[in-house]
């Protein structure tokens, strides 16, 4: 069955400090690949999204996240997190074959202390 | 995300009352998506719709119903609301052109059923 996991349901990083909010899937074939941030009292928000080419993928708000297939994990990353980064994050996989659907994690809600 | 609405933000019902959740968008998207949000399930969907004569089930579609009423509007329906289904509902857009399916979310209704 295809699958999304987010293995730490929290991160805490300090301030300044460089973040890591993992994902692994199991899905077959190349997908495309997501990460979506959910603010309180606000719906998702797409950040970036992994097509083809370069491993390490740009996004929104500083954040960028690193492809690597042999391990089927796409890991988003921030050099120096932000109180204003705490927030619920989303992977998710969309397959290109196998019907429509887009798969998402069960999130992993990250807190930054000051 | 502005341009995807939903409405109420929040309902609170009683067991076996019929509930309408409505959706509209600005987007001029033809895909459009209803989602269940509960803690550490992350979002599953329940309904979707590639335009207005196109209706198809998804993973937890029991016990809702869903209407496309226009290009822009997306309603779905408790038929006879359960407790289990309290819950944060989301509605959420894709673009027909876009392959990789990115997806623009509402704020999101949150539903309590007692």
């Amino acid at each position: 069955a295809q699958s999304v996991a987010q293995p730490e349901d929290q991160v805490n990083v300090a301030e300044g400090n460089p973040l890591t909010v993992k994902c692994t899937y199991s899905v077959s074939g190349n997908p495309y690949l997501f990460w979506y941030v959910q603010y309180p009292n606000r719906g998702l928000q797409f950040l970036l999204k992994y097509i083809t080419g370069d491993n390490l993928v740009k996004g929104s708000y500083g954040f960028e996240a690193e492809f690597n297939k042999s391990q089927t994990s796409f890991h988003l990353k921030k050099p120096s997190a932000l109180v204003s980064d705490s927030a619920l994050y989303f992977c998710a996989v969309r397959p290109h074959t196998g019907g429509f659907k887009t798969i998402f994690g069960a999130g992993t809600r990250l807190f930054v202390k000051a | 995300d502005a341009d995807v609405t939903q409405t109420p933000r929040n309902r609170i019902t009683k067991t076996g009352k019929r509930i309408m959740l409505e959706c509209s968008q600005t987007k001029g998207h033809d895909r459009m998506y209803w989602y269940r949000q509960d803690p550490g399930l992350g979002l599953r969907l329940i309904y979707y719709s590639f335009d207005v004569k196109d209706i198809n089930k998804g993973e937890i579609s029991d016990g809702y119903s869903v209407s496309r009423q226009a290009q822009a509007k997306f309603s779905l329906s408790l038929e006879s609301a359960i407790p289990n289904q309290t819950a944060l509902y989301f509605c959420a857009t894709s673009d027909l052109r876009d392959s990789t399916d990115t997806q623009y979310f509402g704020p999101g209704t949150r539903l309590t059923v007692l």
